[in-house]
């Protein structure tokens, strides 16, 4: 079975500042790991993903998250907040051969930027 | 089309009701996925389609839920007898056949938005 978690279901950060959303996973086999990102009222819109290779992954809008085998984490960050960030986040597992098409997300987390 | 097209965006249904959603995904796409957004439950896969065929719907809450897939393309959600816990927004996704392994993303819409009242 896989999970995640997401902590702190609230952020805020001042514009400028530096953004870090975290998430740990749990999975029986090497994870499929992706940071989805949802505007008010909008669906959701894929962030970046980790599926092998690489450990650092860069997406759009400036973010990046580091996959840690070690730690079975994969956070996300962005060096400078916009005021174009504030949305809610989630970090989603998924992948294996016979549920690939199945994402198991995490809770989320809400960001506010602060002028 | 260019995203994956859901209708109606919203709705209001009176408990008891039976109610179909409708995905209409990226053109080309096989593989479409529903999911659930509620404010308690968080996002739930619901079911999943490769072709018509669905290989995973273990997701689907009771009997009163069911989807198919007609043409490959095409895709409805039924929620028979609403009932009030059944208010979420319903995302419907699309990605080509390849498995996430092969580094395809699953594209979302946009929700429908239902109310059971």
């Amino acid at each position: 079975a896989q999970s995640v978690t997401q902590l702190g279901s609230h952020v805020s950060v001042s514009e400028g500042a530096l953004v870090l959303l975290r998430c740990n996973y749990s999975s029986s086999v090497p994870p499929y790991l992706f940071w989805y990102v949802q505007y008010p009222n909008q669906g959701l819109q894929l962030l970046l993903k980790y599926t092998t290779g690489a450990t650092l992954v860069k997406g759009i809008n400036g973010f990046e998250a580091e996959f840690k085998k070690s730690e079975t984490s994969f956070h996300l960050t962005k060096p400078s907040a916009h005021m174009s960030d504030a949305a809610e986040y989630f970090c989603a597992v998924g992948g294996t051969t016979d549920s690939w098409g199945k994402l198991q997300f995490g809770a989320g987390t809400q960001v506010v930027v602060t002028p | 089309g260019a995203g994956v097209s859901q209708s109606p965006s919203n709705k209001v249904t009176e408990k008891g009701k039976d109610v179909e959603l409708r995905c209409d995904p990226i053109s080309g796409h096989t593989a479409l996925y529903w999911y659930r957004q509620s404010l308690g439950q968080g996002l739930e896969f619901l079911i999943y389609f490769q072709g018509n065929s669905a290989p995973d719907k273990s997701g689907l809450p009771s009997d009163r839920f069911s989807a198919e897939r007609t043409g490959g393309s095409v895709s409805t959600l039924t929620i028979q007898r609403t009932q009030q816990e059944d208010s979420a927004v319903y995302l419907c996704a699309s990605s080509p056949r390849v498995a996430i392994g092969g580094g395809n993303t699953i594209y979302f819409g946009e929700g429908s938005w239902l109310t059971v009242v």
